[in-house]
């Protein structure tokens, strides 16, 4: 069993929807990270967070520390978020999930 | 906007060789990192260095694997004798602090091909 688990493992929505992308985990952490990777490979940090939640502009983050898991939230969803994303937990190191491939369509 | 950056974009080497790996983390950054993705698979944690020693590494960074930061700029991952496995995009990472507590910058990946 995989100590961070994504669901979905893809998903497509239309334009203007609202995504939720889910991160359970299984080891005790310290602070987790939203990445997004974009089709070119390219990886960028959406959130660090080790309690509650954060929000960036459409995007919302939240994590539940005692039930080992975490949601990524986007509102108002644009083709341009169709991108890969990923949780990371901050353990003895860095471990990251499989990601979840998001689609968006117009 | 201060970033990473990372040469070659694309390295094409043949097994059994040498392949050194280049990273230009940012300026003020005090923890670097580097990451490999397989195609088609997760992103996995190779080592962090912090204060010119490695601070933790992964199974994955064996003794053909060794990184250097070797001139208060570049921060350098060798791997001594490819392997075809070894085949994968090595990402470069730094941050302000350790990972638990600031956010990491990578780099747009190098692609390493082993024939």
């Amino acid at each position: 069993k995989n100590e961070v688990e994504q669901s979905p493992q893809n998903l497509t929505a239309q334009e203007g929807e609202f995504i939720t992308i889910n991160c359970s985990y299984s080891v005790g952490i310290s602070a987790l990270h939203w990445l997004q990777q974009h089709p070119g490979g390219g990886i960028v940090s959406l959130f660090m967070l080790s309690s509650g939640k954060k929000k960036h502009g459409r995007l919302i983050a939240t994590i539940n520390i005692q039930e080992k898991h975490s949601s990524l939230h986007i509102t108002a969803s644009h083709p341009r978020d169709s991108a890969v994303y990923i949780c990371a937990v901050c353990g003895s190191r860095l471990t990251f999930g499989e990601g979840t491939q998001l689609t968006v369509n117009p | 906007e201060p970033e990473v950056t990372q040469t070659p974009s694309h390295q094409v080497t043949q097994m059994g060789q040498e392949v050194i790996l280049r990273c230009v983390p940012i300026s003020n950054h005090l923890y670097f990192y580097w990451y490999r993705q397989i195609l088609g698979q997760k992103v996995e944690f190779l080592v962090s260095f912090y204060n010119n020693e490695i601070s933790e590494k992964s199974e994955i960074f064996d003794d053909q694997f060794s990184v250097e930061r070797p001139d208060g700029s570049n921060f350098t991952l060798k791997i001594r004798s490819t392997k075809l496995e070894d085949s994968a995009m090595y990402f470069c990472a730094s941050s302000l602090g350790d990972y638990s507590t600031y956010e990491q910058y990578f780099g747009p990946g190098t692609r390493l091909t082993v024939t």
